[in-house]
């Protein structure tokens, strides 16, 4: 069974450019969760999204949004990058929300780099 | 933010048992703990995940205390293919905003031969 994809693998923007990244999850599940990773920490939560509507909103600006689609696949939008949007952005999918227990599967993520 | 704390590294000798401390003095009743570890970058694995119970699986045990507020996840033979960076995650839900991951910076385990 595919796991979690994502693309592209890596990515070079320059400041001020707008950036997509996909994310397809496991058959099967309907949520998706994005994930920034700077290099040197640990992943920070951006959005979750389940059965296409925004479920849940890390502390990240407005310049980033995120959307579902009916086949359950994901995009993240980054608007107006800046330097310090350079990271490992990785997309995570679980069956359902809200369960006690509920297993995120990670993508290998796409590393984006802004000069 | 992370609810976890844990070493920032440790090593361990190949085919010894590696224990991985974790706390989380702050968890509430009816939240998990999860382990992760992540090699290279790449995306994070899931290890295991447990609320009160020990847990065992085929990758390793995790040990979760009695009072709740603290584990230790144990790798019984460690390889060097077990050298990563481990997570010791609480796993929170907003009845509003969904079920989050807070992430720590982990401990980065170092397997040695």
């Amino acid at each position: 069974d595919a796991g979690v994809t994502q693309s592209p693998t890596h990515l070079i923007k320059t400041r001020g450019q707008h950036v997509t990244l996909r994310c397809s999850p496991i058959s099967g599940h309907k949520s998706v969760s994005w994930y920034q990773q700077v290099l040197g920490q640990g992943p920070q939560f951006i959005f979750q999204y389940y059965e296409k509507e925004e479920r849940g909103r890390g502390n990240f600006p407005d310049r980033f949004s995120a959307r579902q689609f009916p086949n359950y696949s994901s995009e993240l939008n980054v608007n107006a990058l800046l330097l310090g949007d350079s990271a490992l952005y990785l997309c995570a999918s679980s069956t359902a929300r809200g369960l006690p227990q509920e297993t995120q599967y990670f993508g290998p993520g796409t590393r984006l780099l802004v000069l | 933010d992370a609810k976890t704390t844990q070493p920032p590294s440790m090593d361990c000798a190949e085919g010894r048992a590696a224990n991985l401390p974790c706390n989380h003095s702050t968890i509430s009743g009816n939240e998990y703990v999860y382990w992760y570890r992540q090699i290279h970058s790449q995306g994070p694995q899931y290890i295991i995940h447990g609320l009160k119970n020990n847990e065992t699986n085929e990758m390793a045990s995790l040990i979760i205390t009695e009072d709740r507020k603290s584990s230790t996840l144990i790798l019984p033979h460690a390889t060097l293919r077990d050298t990563a960076v481990y997570y010791c995650i609480v796993r929170v839900v907003h009845l509003n905003t969904g079920n989050q991951f807070y992430f720590g910076t982990g401990t980065s385990l170092t397997v040695i031969p």
